[in-house]
């Protein structure tokens, strides 16, 4: 079955640091990828996403490759502020849809340190 | 715009006692979802409902039941909750077909003593 691998954490970085949190994909055909956040106490929201292979999903200085030679969506960001602390979670949507939804990684957890 | 709206927001139960988790969406999707969220484990799904009239089971369905009461709403039920279901829980909602995300709600934090 489809499933996605990320590091779990927790990624600790100084602000303005660069940020690098890896995901990899396993899926038939061509799924549609996400990147989702959950801030402290809330529920999750859609970061970004990319629905075909090299499509760049960006949002709020995050981005992302969809990278199907090394079924890869690496999220990055250039200069991380402290408000970005938060959980991260990759996620996929199967090639044709899938009636149970989305499948996640286990999310990684982001501290930035002022 | 409202999106998905799950109530309530906090619960502490006793072992053995039952509740209803409520959640409704105002965006006309077809599908919806629970899922769970414990440390380490990620999001794991309970149940879901692929279109009005029809619910299955996810990953992790046992002690749970779930009602797709219309388009609008899906309600999870603990029969006889135990400590083991102490989590996080999450409805979300989405369109069907590929390239759809799911919209979530801002969860229940369920404690069972």
């Amino acid at each position: 079955g489809d499933s996605v691998t990320q590091m779990e954490g927790p990624v600790t970085l100084s602000e303005e640091a660069f940020l690098t949190i890896n995901c990899t994909y396993t899926a038939t055909g061509y799924p549609s990828l996400f990147w989702y956040v959950q801030y402290p106490g809330e529920g999750l929201q859609l970061l970004l996403k990319a629905t075909k292979a090299d499509d760049k999903g960006s949002n709020k200085g995050f981005e992302a490759t969809y990278r199907k030679e090394t079924t890869s969506f690496h999220l990055e960001k250039g200069s991380v502020q402290v408000s970005d602390s938060a959980v991260y979670f990759c996620a996929l949507s199967p090639w044709g849809g899938g009636a149970d939804g989305l499948t996640f990684g286990k999310g990684t957890h982001l501290i930035i340190q002022p | 715009n409202a999106g998905v709206t799950q109530t309530p927001k906090f619960q502490v139960l006793k072992t053995g006692q039952s509740m209803t988790l409520q959640c409704a969406q105002d965006m006309n999707h077809n599908s919806m979802y629970w899922y769970r969220q414990d440390p380490g484990m990620g999001l794991r799904l309970i149940y879901y409902s692929a279109s009005e009239g029809t619910t299955d089971k996810g990953e992790v369905p046992n002690g749970y039941n779930v009602s797709r009461l219309n388009k609008r709403e899906f309600s999870l039920r603990l029969e006889s909750a135990a400590p083991s279901q102490t989590s996080v829980y999450f409805c979300a909602s989405s369109r069907r077909g590929q390239n759809t995300e799911a919209f979530f709600g801002q969860g229940t934090r369920l404690t069972v003593v």
